[in-house]
């Protein structure tokens, strides 16, 4: 597609639920992210994809939180037993090449919101 | 550790007048750095960047910054700002591992006032 698509664009669920997002990225972009962007914060790397496997994991806080990119395209955040410190702006992005400087430019959807009541 | 810093939360000027955002980075060596904006329901969007080379950089809509290395901040500036500049500007520094892991300061928002 023209830029990264993330759906839904908003969404609300309540403590103790699963939640998926769902991320599109520019078509033939080797490198996908997630950030997440809590209020009044900066987006905190949690994940990047090269291809289909996860390349570094550092950021996810806890095993409640899953990326899969199966075929190396869309990407899918999973969220179990969901919690109200999940709250926040995720945001996904992608880049053309995974190693190098050229690595370094992203470009990021418009995000989905999530609210847990 | 590595870290951006935006000492400013919040920023106030008269469309007109000239802008300078603050960004201090604390890295083991050079990072490329960069800076994005993000408006209300909006992605955030690349302005600039900095890799190597000459330290003042141009960005998109007017605006540009400059890598100083003894300082260890690359500000952002604008000479003269628009009421559209309104928006959220996040600093951002990368280039530890190779990669899009960047580590974002906590933001500016910049008000423009008629």
């Amino acid at each position: 597609g023209a830029g990264v698509s993330q759906t839904p664009s908003n969404k609300v669920t309540e403590k103790g639920k699963y939640v998926e997002l769902r991320c599109d990225p520019i078509s033939g972009h080797t490198a996908l992210y997630w950030y997440r962007q809590s209020l009044g914060q900066g987006p905190e790397f949690l994940i990047y994809f090269q291809g289909t496997g996860a390349a570094d994991d550092s950021g996810l806080p806890n095993d409640r939180f899953f990326a899969v990119r199966p075929e190396g395209s869309v990407s899918t955040l999973k969220i179990q037993r969901t919690e109200r410190g999940d709250s926040a702006m995720y945001l996904c992005a992608s880049s053309p090449i995974a190693l190098g400087a050229g690595a370094n430019v992203l470009t990021f959807g418009a995000g989905s919101r999530l609210t847990v009541l | 550790a590595q870290s951006v810093t935006q000492p400013d939360i919040h920023i106030t000027v008269s469309e007109g007048a000239s802008l300078e955002l603050r960004c201090n980075y604390s890295y083991g060596a050079t990072p490329y750095l960069f800076w994005y904006v993000q408006s209300p329901g909006q992605g955030l969007q690349l302005l600039l960047k900095y890799f190597s080379g000459d330290t003042l950089v141009q960005g998109i809509k007017g605006f540009e910054a400059e890598f100083k290395r003894s300082q260890s901040s690359f500000n952002l500036r604008k000479p003269s700002v628009h009421w559209s500049d309104a928006a959220e500007y996040f600093c951002a520094g990368g280039g530890s591992s190779n990669t899009g892991k960047l580590i974002f300061g906590q933001g500016t928002t910049l008000q423009v006032k008629p």
